[in-house]
C-alpha cells in the first residue's frame, strides 16, 4: 500500500527558518514533489526530488533520502504569505499519492 | 497561454444524480489526472490518463469513470452520487505520464467544487 505521513499543523514566526517532514512508504518510486497550496486555491509546484540530497530553490529547499523513506522541506525566511498548507506526494508506478497535507501558520 | 480550465466551477446535486465535471488540459500536454480533495485533507489520486487511455486508477468505486478526448481533453463521471462524494475535484496536467520517471511536473486546475445534498 501507499502511506505518506506529514505533521498536521504547524507555527512560526516571520522571518525565521521552518522545517516540514514527511515519510513514505510506497511500492515503486518516480520521484517526491512538493506543493503549496493556499486556501480554496489549487496546489502549486514547490519542487521535486529523485535523487537523495538537497535541491534549492531561492527560498525554499527540498531534501531526499530515498533508503530511510524520508523528505524535508526548508523553508527560509519566512513571510506572511507563506502561511498555507504543504503537501507532499510521492509518485509511483502510473499514482500520485499525497500525504495529508501540513498547515503552516506564520505568525507576526 | 491558458492554464488548466475545469468546468463548472461549482456544482450543487443531491444525492443518487449523476454528474460530469469537465477539464481542458495546457496545450500540450497529453496527461490528465484527476483527484478528489475532501476539506482539510490532502488530495486522492482517481486516474490518469494518457495518450487517451487510463493509465492509473485509484481507490475509488466503479462509480466513478472517466474519458480522455483526442484534443487531450477530459471528463470525470460519478454516478448515483453519495453525501461523502462532496469535495473539489482537481484536474492536473502534465507533458507525460506519471510513470515517465522523469521530472514530470503536474500543473493543477482551479478544481471544481461539489456539493451533495
Amino acid at each position: 500500500g501507499q502511506n505518506i505521513d506529514q505533521p498536521t499543523e504547524m507555527t512560526a514566526t516571520e522571518g525565521a527558518i521552518v522545517q516540514i517532514n514527511c515519510t513514505y512508504q510506497t511500492s515503486g518510486f518516480n520521484g517526491l514533489f512538493w506543493y503549496q497550496q493556499h486556501a480554496g486555491e489549487a496546489p502549486t509546484f514547490l519542487s521535486y526530488n529523485v535523487l537523495d540530497g538537497l535541491e534549492e530553490k531561492g527560498r525554499f529547499s527540498s531534501f531526499l533520502s530515498r533508503s530511510k523513506g524520508y523528505s524535508y522541506l526548508l523553508l527560509k525566511e519566512l513571510q506572511m504569505k507563506d502561511s498555507a498548507s504543504y503537501l507532499c506526494a510521492v509518485g509511483s508506478g502510473n499514482m500520485l499519492t499525497f500525504g495529508g497535507g501540513t498547515r503552516l501558520m506564520v505568525k507576526p | 497561454d491558458a492554464g488548466v480550465t475545469q468546468s463548472p466551477t461549482h456544482l450543487i446535486k443531491t444525492r443518487g444524480q449523476h454528474v460530469t465535471l469537465r477539464c481542458s488540459p495546457i496545450s500540450g500536454h497529453k496527461s490528465v489526472s484527476w483527484y478528489q480533495q475532501v476539506l482539510g485533507q490532502g488530495p486522492q489520486f482517481i486516474f490518469q490518463y494518457y495518450e487517451k487511455e487510463e493509465r492509473g486508477r485509484g481507490n475509488f468505486p466503479d462509480r466513478f469513470s472517466a474519458r480522455q478526448f483526442p484534443n487531450y481533453s477530459s471528463e470525470l463521471n460519478v454516478n448515483a452520487l453519495l453525501l461523502g462524494d462532496s469535495a473539489l475535484y482537481l484536474c492536473a496536467s502534465s507533458l507525460w505520464g506519471l510513470a515517465s520517471g522523469s521530472y514530470n511536473e503536474q500543473f493543477f486546475g482551479p478544481g471544481t467544487r461539489l456539493t451533495v445534498l
